[in-house]
């Protein structure tokens, strides 16, 4: 099996634009869940969809957003971004909503804000 | 205070030697993973434990519920153990967010 792919690998962004991140999960895996990654704050959760629904959001901004298709193929939205939005975007997928069943983690989006 | 907390915050170890690294959490939960992610961003799920002790390999992680705490043990480590080492929580009464410790960077030297 295919394992989690994330596109693109890397992106430089200037302040006030946007961006769009994707997540294909492993093939069967109906939940998705997003994080980011900075030196500071380390790991924190951002969002978590199953079935096209979001069921769970972190402590972000309405700048964040996402959303999962038919498919279960997810992508996340940065709008107007920040230097501070200088990240690493993971994404996971799993069999299961909630998370009591292991994890399977792409390798990342690197995101620069200039 | 954060909910998750890991120690210690660096570790070197000589090949071979017993490594392990603790989290300790404050809330209720309905799970904790161990995660390992190396260099380059990847991360890989190592365990998933919601009461007891489990293995794979030369990896063995253990919780014990009433006193919130987890222990990852790495025995007989390598270089290639050489990594930094995750504990995450699911919180109960936060609909089961995952919320993640500090991370354990860990160092074997051959």
């Amino acid at each position: 099996k295919a394992g989690v792919t994330q596109t693109p690998r890397y992106l430089i962004k200037t302040r006030g634009q946007q961006v769009t991140l994707s997540c294909s999960p492993i093939s069967g895996h109906r939940s998705v869940s997003w994080y980011q990654q900075t030196p500071g704050q380390g790991l924190q959760f951002l969002f978590e969809y199953f079935s096209e629904t979001q069921r769970n959001k972190g402590n972000f901004p309405g700048r964040f957003s996402g959303r999962q298709f038919s498919n279960s193929r997810s992508e996340m939205n940065v709008s107007t971004l920040e230097l501070g939005d200088s990240a690493l975007y993971l994404c996971a997928s799993s069999p299961i909503q909630g998370g009591n069943s292991p994890l399977h983690f792409g390798n990342g989006t690197r995101l620069t804000v200039t | 205070k954060n909910e998750v907390e890991q120690s210690p915050q660096n570790l070197t170890a000589q090949e071979g030697e017993f490594i392990t690294i603790n989290c300790s959490y404050s809330v209720g939960i309905s799970a904790l993973h161990w995660l390992q992610q190396h260099p380059g961003g990847g991360i890989v799920s190592l365990f998933m434990l919601s009461s007891g002790k489990k293995k794979h390999g030369r990896l063995i992680a253990t919780i014990n519920i009433q006193e919130k705490h987890s222990s990852l043990h790495i025995t007989a480590s390598h270089p290639r153990d050489s990594a930094v080492y995750i504990c995450a929580v699911k919180i109960t009464a936060a609909g089961n967010k995952l919320t993640f410790g500090g991370g354990t960077r860990v160092l074997v030297k051959p």
